[in-house]
């Protein structure tokens, strides 16, 4: 089944302690992208890559980073949360052309106390 | 630059009558737009898209939209709400020449009653 994967789907922390979130396809798309979504926001695009070793910030890139080391993969890394990052957060991937759509993850609900 | 404006935060219709969410957007390019749906505790689907073919854009489960150029319009209408419509809807532009950067609206919240 042709899926975006996010780990974990909700998480609790605290201030300044590193996390990861994991984003894999499996469907051998180019494109990649995270954003992030809150109530009256709606999404904002965080970072996107557009093949292994591109990547590029969107629109809301400041406390994140990502790397694409390898085609299905493109992890989310707060290296230090604060408590402005509390939000949902997705994962998403297409095909590598402005009139692809894209297939999007379930969704990670982040919490930074 | 590209923005888009959804114009209404909520609309609420009664199942039965027509829907109608309405999308302005503003690029310097040849956009490509989207319609996205979200249902509760769930990641957005598509609904329909148009990128410089027909203006009229047919989508799944009977939305459609269409494209204004003149307008910078890009509204989603449906004949007849179902209950099943009832979600959250946003509509996305997309630079038509270089893929990456997306914009989102502030998404519609669409509640139907019975």
């Amino acid at each position: 089944e042709a899926q975006v994967t996010q780990n974990p789907r909700y998480l609790i922390t605290v201030t300044g302690k590193k996390l990861t979130v994991t984003c894999s396809q499996n469907m051998n798309h180019e494109y990649m992208s995270w954003y992030r979504q809150d109530p009256g926001l709606g999404l904002r695009q965080i970072y996107y890559s557009m093949n292994v070793e591109v990547t590029d910030k969107g629109d809301v890139p400041e406390g994140y980073k990502v790397s694409r080391k390898e085609k299905r993969n493109f992890p989310l890394i707060l290296e230090s949360p604060s408590p402005n990052q509390t939000s949902l957060y997705f994962c998403a991937s297409s095909l590598l052309s402005s009139n692809q759509p894209q297939h999007f993850g379930d969704g990670t609900r982040l919490s930074i106390l | 630059a590209q923005s888009v404006t959804q114009l209404d935060s909520h609309v609420s219709v009664s199942e039965g009558t027509p829907v109608l969410l309405r999308c302005n957007y503003s690029s310097s390019y040849s956009p490509s737009l989207f319609w996205y749906v979200q249902h509760p505790n769930k990641g957005l689907q598509l609904l329909l898209k148009y990128t410089s073919a027909a203006t009229l854009v047919k989508g799944i489960n009977g939305f459609e939209a269409e494209f204004k150029k003149s307008e910078t319009s890009f509204h989603l209408t449906k004949p007849s709400a179902h209950m099943s419509d009832a979600a959250e809807y946003f509509c996305v532009v997309s630079r038509g020449t270089s893929y990456g950067k997306l914009t989102f609206g502030q998404g519609t919240i669409l509640t139907v009653h019975p």
